[in-house]
């Protein structure tokens, strides 16, 4: 089983609607979470990390945490043809030498005009 | 959100030589840094943890005398490729943790061709 998991995708949204990322992982241990979106020959960029149970709101994101399903999920409100990019999911999981950040392959995003 | 550079963004060199890539927080101090290495349509992959002032910590299947790690200050690190082959080509990453438990940020990423 992968520490990090993730439908590749491409999932296909029209623009407006809300797209929903999914993402689990197998550390029941784990206390960080983060999304990062990575456009096509760029490097990742961090725009949602969470801690807690429950929800949490930057704009257009929402995370979702919910520890006891080992679960973390990603929605992105009134999706924009900008917003087509990899989004990695990642996770610090314990390790012999401390914590590692784990990603997922990533869920690919495409906004529809 | 916190800043990391890359220096350069882009490199060119013939086998056989070294290239070095420079790694630096601009706005904070990384007692960590991280370097990555992402082939085309392919998923991050972790080679080593920089730690400042000591030895970086390898991942399973990383030459460590090929990929030489020094993160000599709390805002620079640096990896440089020994001896490239074309098979070392790739898109090289490096990132900083802000703090125990923050979020990794990334620098714009290195695209290293061996030809």
């Amino acid at each position: 089983q992968k520490e990090v998991e993730q439908n590749s995708g491409p999932l296909s949204v029209p623009e407006g609607a809300i797209a929903s990322l999914n993402c689990t992982y197998s550390d029941r241990g784990s206390q960080s979470f983060f999304w990062y979106r990575q456009y096509s020959g760029k490097s990742p960029e961090l725009i949602m990390s969470i801690y807690s149970n429950g929800d949490k709101e930057d704009g257009r994101f929402t995370a979702q945490l919910n520890k006891a399903s080992q679960y973390v999920s990603l929605l992105i409100r009134d999706s924009q043809p900008s917003d087509s990019a990899t989004y990695l999911c990642a996770v610090y999981t314990a390790t012999g030498g401390g914590n590692k950040l784990t990603f997922g392959t990533g869920t690919q995003l495409k906004v529809e005009l | 959100g916190a800043v990391v550079s890359q220096h350069p963004s882009w490199v060119i060199c013939k086998s056989g030589t070294s290239v070095k890539i420079e790694c630096r927080s601009l706005d904070f101090q990384a007692t960590t840094m991280f370097w990555y290495r992402q082939f085309p349509k392919q998923s991050l992959m972790l080679m080593a943890t920089s730690n400042e002032g000591s030895k970086a910590t390898y991942e399973q299947g990383v030459e460590k005398d090929k990929f030489l790690i020094n993160h000599a200050s709390l805002t620079l690190s640096t990896l440089t490729v020994t001896s490239a082959h074309p098979e070392d080509s790739s898109f090289y990453i490096c990132s900083a943790r802000q703090g125990a438990r923050g979020g990794q940020y990334f620098g714009p990423g290195t695209r290293l061709t061996v030809t």
